[in-house]
């Protein structure tokens, strides 16, 4: 299985600023034949399901704002969160979907400071 | 409106069978992989399994072969069911589609408890 690992755990940021969050696979989840990673991101607030905030690493999903953004590629990649606003508050998890089974990160608990 | 509705049971005895049904609105099975997660209480995310429209699965090992997930197109649904369960099996339970997983139902908490 592919190992997902988040680092934080949690953060706490002030309002307005940035918010970094990064996650490691232990193995490349880059296809090399499409030049694509098979990486995405997701937010999940109490009580509800996660919700789908970036896919193929970078590309966001339909209606999600533009200060969420990720990069990265190979084993290392970033979700940032460039000015914080108070819906931000939730759990961030990183997903593979390069093979089976699909594993997720621990998840990062994000604040306000 | 693309819409996933989990139904089944929201307690399960021991040793027993866990059931669940996705109905999907708006969309057909008829194409895209469609699957389960889920999490315990306070816990993580745990990719259950998927069924291609073509009828294909794929499981996660950790289940230990006790998981069956299948479709059915014409009724624009898919199902879970999970045997043997035990109290680590209690967890909300969602339906999803895709491989990344741009879909979600509202999800289902199923405890396993006599």
């Amino acid at each position: 299985d592919i190992v997902m690992t988040q680092s934080p755990d949690s953060l706490a940021v002030s309002l307005g600023e940035r918010a970094t969050i990064n996650c490691k696979s232990s193995q490349s989840v880059l296809y090399n034949s499409n030049n694509k990673n098979y990486l995405g991101w997701y937010q999940q607030k109490p009580g509800q399901p996660p919700k789908l905030l970036i896919y193929w690493a970078s590309t966001r999903e339909s209606g999600v704002p533009d200060r969420f953004s990720g990069s990265g590629s190979g084993t290392d990649f970033t979700l940032t969160i460039s000015s914080l606003q108070a819906e931000d508050v939730a759990v961030y998890y990183c997903q593979q979907y390069y093979n089976t089974p699909y594993t997720f990160g621990q998840g990062t608990k994000l604040e306000i400071k | 409106q693309v819409q996933l509705q989990e139904s089944g049971p929201g307690l399960v005895k021991p040793s027993e069978i866990l059931s669940l049904t996705c109905s999907v609105s708006g969309v057909s099975t008829s194409s895209y992989y469609w699957g389960w997660v889920r999490q315990p209480p306070g816990k993580g995310l745990e990719w259950i399994g998927d069924v291609y429209y073509t009828g294909s699965t794929n499981y996660n090992p950790s289940l230990k072969g006790r998981v069956t997930i299948s479709g059915d197109t014409s009724k624009n649904h898919f199902s879970l069911e999970l045997t043997s369960v035990t109290a680590a099996d209690t967890a909300v339970y969602w339906c999803v589609r895709g491989r990344y997983f741009d879909l979600w139902g509202r999800g289902t908490l199923v405890t396993v408890s006599s």
